[in-house]
């Protein structure tokens, strides 16, 4: 079974503050997403990757930035947080071909 | 605009029946993915598709690439099926599944 996983598991920032959230995955995948998710919405692709050093943005990347410095770890980074980022974020990770995706637990950001 | 819409957005369901949900989708999907994420909020894999369909169990799962959507039919409903539906769907060339809006399942004894 693939194993993500994410922390913090929760978390509460000020505004203006900088939260890095992080993801880490020991299945040598290549493929590593985030999203978040907010009520009426469902998941929504912030950035992807397709290995190391490589990101992509996907349909929400403003205000966020994102590292993958290695194959097993994947962050998310927000410079200057605002409130309007209070969500519930969720990396993915998956192989590059037909194989499905394998989600963290989440983490609840909460931004003051 | 939505890339993946999903309906009903919500379902109530009486133990024991059966029912449909369905994703239609804007871009030409290849493949598609369901999920279920339960009341603690954790995303369980339930189908990986390709055109064709896919049964585990009471849940079966069709995907139809040229009229762009997707079914997932759940036979004799129990308890432990209640949370909420996801699909997302991935074009080819552009490996990051887009995920509809959900839908919200609850089954009653």
């Amino acid at each position: 079974e693939a194993a993500v996983t994410q922390s913090p598991r929760n978390k509460v920032a000020v505004t203006g503050g900088k939260v890095t959230l992080s993801c880490n995955q020991t299945n040598n995948h290549n493929n590593m997403y985030w999203y978040r998710q907010d009520t009426g919405h469902g998941l929504r692709l912030i950035h992807y990757s397709y290995g190391a050093g490589s990101t992509e943005k996907g349909d929400i990347p403003d205000g966020y930035k994102a590292s993958r410095p290695s194959q097993e770890n994947f962050s998310l980074i927000l410079e200057l947080a605002t409130p309007s980022q209070t969500s519930v974020y969720f990396c993915a990770s998956g192989v590059r071909g037909p194989d499905t995706q394998y989600f963290g637990p989440g983490t609840r950001l909460l931004v003051l | 605009g939505d890339k993946v819409k999903q309906s009903p957005s919500a379902l109530s369901l009486q133990e024991g029946t059966n029912s449909a949900l369905r994703c239609n989708f804007s871009i030409a999907a290849t493949t598609v993915q369901w999920f279920l994420q339960n009341p603690r909020g954790s995303l369980i894999n339930l189908f990986y598709l390709v055109p064709g369909t896919k049964e585990n169990g009471r849940l079966k799962s069709a995907f139809d690439s040229k009229e762009s959507y997707s079914t997932l039919h759940i036979r004799d409903a129990q308890l432990e099926d209640s949370g909420t539906y996801f699909c997302a769907a991935e074009r080819n060339n552009n490996n990051a599944p887009r995920f509809g809006a959900g839908t919200k399942l609850s089954v009653k004894p």
